[in-house]
């Protein structure tokens, strides 16, 4: 098993443009999280799903779009980027939500000029 | 509001043992991880509490008190490998992971 996968692993991105960071999880796992890593800080929400077709936001949604068409993709959208997203994202998953550890992705490293 | 707290950096010996210390408050608790990352990588899990008491691990150990909303990570026989930062993360009643900032623990020879 490959666990969950994240690409890019890098990203220069320009203010205004737009991208997609994959992530992949071959576990079958129907729980799947996007989170923002600040230098010094906690990880911080940013969307999550409970299954196919169900998303939720979590606690910094702002700037971001999700989907989740199958079991195994959950895709982040960033539309018209700006310097505040510079960020490590990582992409997470687990079996449930309750008491479950979560599997996270290498991440991606995102900056925005 | 929901918070965790535990201390920026620690630095510890090798050989020696190092307790790394949190408090939490969130709304609702359904327990509390630890996990640890390694500069540059992603979090990898170590722990998890839902009752009181002490669960042990190998070299590790992680503590949660209830009513005190306290838990500490305590690692023995520390190696160099283990140079990371370890994260606290409580459980809130929505099961969603609040994550502290991380402890960055530094091991010397």
């Amino acid at each position: 098993n490959a666990g969950v996968t994240q690409t890019p692993k890098f990203r220069i991105l320009k203010i205004g443009q737009s991208m997609t960071l994959q992530c992949t999880q071959d576990m079958n796992h129907n729980y799947m999280y996007w989170y923002r890593q600040d230098p010094g800080m906690g990880l911080k929400l940013i969307y999550y799903s409970v299954g196919a077709g169900i998303t939720d936001k979590g606690e910094v949604p702002n700037g971001y779009n999700v989907s989740r068409s199958t079991t195994e993709d959950f895709p982040l959208r960033l539309e018209l980027a700006a310097p505040s997203q510079t960020s490590v994202y990582f992409c997470a998953s687990s079996s449930t939500g309750e008491y479950n550890e979560q599997f996270f992705g290498p991440g991606t490293r995102l900056t925005v000029l | 509001g929901q918070n965790i707290d535990q201390p920026t950096e620690m630095t510890a010996t090798e050989g020696a043992i190092v307790q790394i210390n949190c408090t939490y408050q969130t709304s609702g608790f359904n327990g509390l991880f630890w996990y640890q990352q390694h500069a540059g990588e992603a979090p990898t899990f170590l722990s998890y509490n839902v009752l009181d008491g002490l669960e042990e691990k190998g070299r590790f150990s992680s503590f949660l008190s209830r009513s005190k909303g306290y838990s500490y990570l305590l690692l023995k026989e520390l190696q160099m490998k283990d140079s990371a930062s370890y994260l606290c993360a409580g459980v809130d009643s929505n099961y969603q992971l609040i994550w502290g900032a991380g402890t960055k623990l530094i091991i010397k020879p």
